[in-house]
């Protein structure tokens, strides 16, 4: 089955600095790799996503970047914000007939100091 | 995006008992999942909650302790039997749209078994 690892498991960084997450997959069948933020006692928000078929995407200071050759995907948020200090979680899915669940990598707690 | 609730937001059991756990959309959705998630970790899937069939579980969960209803497309129950302490735990609904493959949760609910 899918394996997703993730790293770091912690990151701090200061305010308006950059942060990058990275995940990797195990799956090529994978077609479908959502990011979701968590912030404490709240379930998990999806914040961006991005296709097999797309090397990366945008959202404001959101950025993700695919590259399935390698089988590895990154969460990149730029000028960041207190109020991006969260657990962040990448998850990969196959598509079509396959295994429609997600499967999520371990997380990253994300620390952005004023 | 889909809005979805759970029933209770949280709840202290004690050791022996059970607890239903509910799970609305606000709209039709294909596909309904529970996960759990333990304090600090990622999220586990516990099975698939397939509309008009028995639920779809995933290794080391068995219907016996999880049993699962999903009597339509926009609401489905989990069921924590026999509690013991190691079920103390954080259990997520979601729920996605088969045409976007994005995966909505609900708010969690906070599970303490003494």
């Amino acid at each position: 089955g899918e394996n997703v690892e993730q790293h770091p498991s912690t990151l701090s960084v200061q305010e308006g600095d950059s942060a990058v997450i990275k995940c990797t997959y195990s799956d090529s069948a994978s077609n479908y790799f959502p990011w979701y933020k968590q912030e404490l006692g709240k379930g998990p928000q999806l914040i961006i996503d991005i296709r097999s078929n797309v090397g990366e995407k945008k959202d404001q200071r959101i950025a993700v970047t695919l590259n399935k050759t390698a089988k590895h995907f990154s969460l990149h948020i730029t000028e960041t914000q207190p109020e991006d200090s969260a657990v962040y979680f990448c998850a990969a899915k196959a598509g079509g007939t396959g295994r429609r669940a997600l499967t999520f990598g371990s997380g990253t707690r994300l620390q952005v100091q004023p | 995006s889909a809005v979805i609730s759970q029933k209770p937001s949280r709840d202290i059991c004690q050791r022996g008992t059970s607890l239903t756990i509910q799970c609305q959309v606000d709209s039709q959705v294909t596909m309904m999942f529970w996960y759990r998630q333990q304090p600090g970790q990622s999220l586990t899937l516990i099975a698939t909650a397939n509309q008009g069939s028995e639920a779809t579980y995933e290794s080391g969960f068995v219907i016996d302790k999880f049993p699962i209803s999903r009597p339509n497309l926009t609401f489905s129950t989990l069921t924590v039997s026999n509690m013991s302490p190691e079920d103390s735990s954080i259990y997520l609904c979601s729920a996605d749209r088969s045409s976007y493959n994005e995966q909505f949760f609900g708010p969690g609910t906070r599970l303490t078994v003494l």
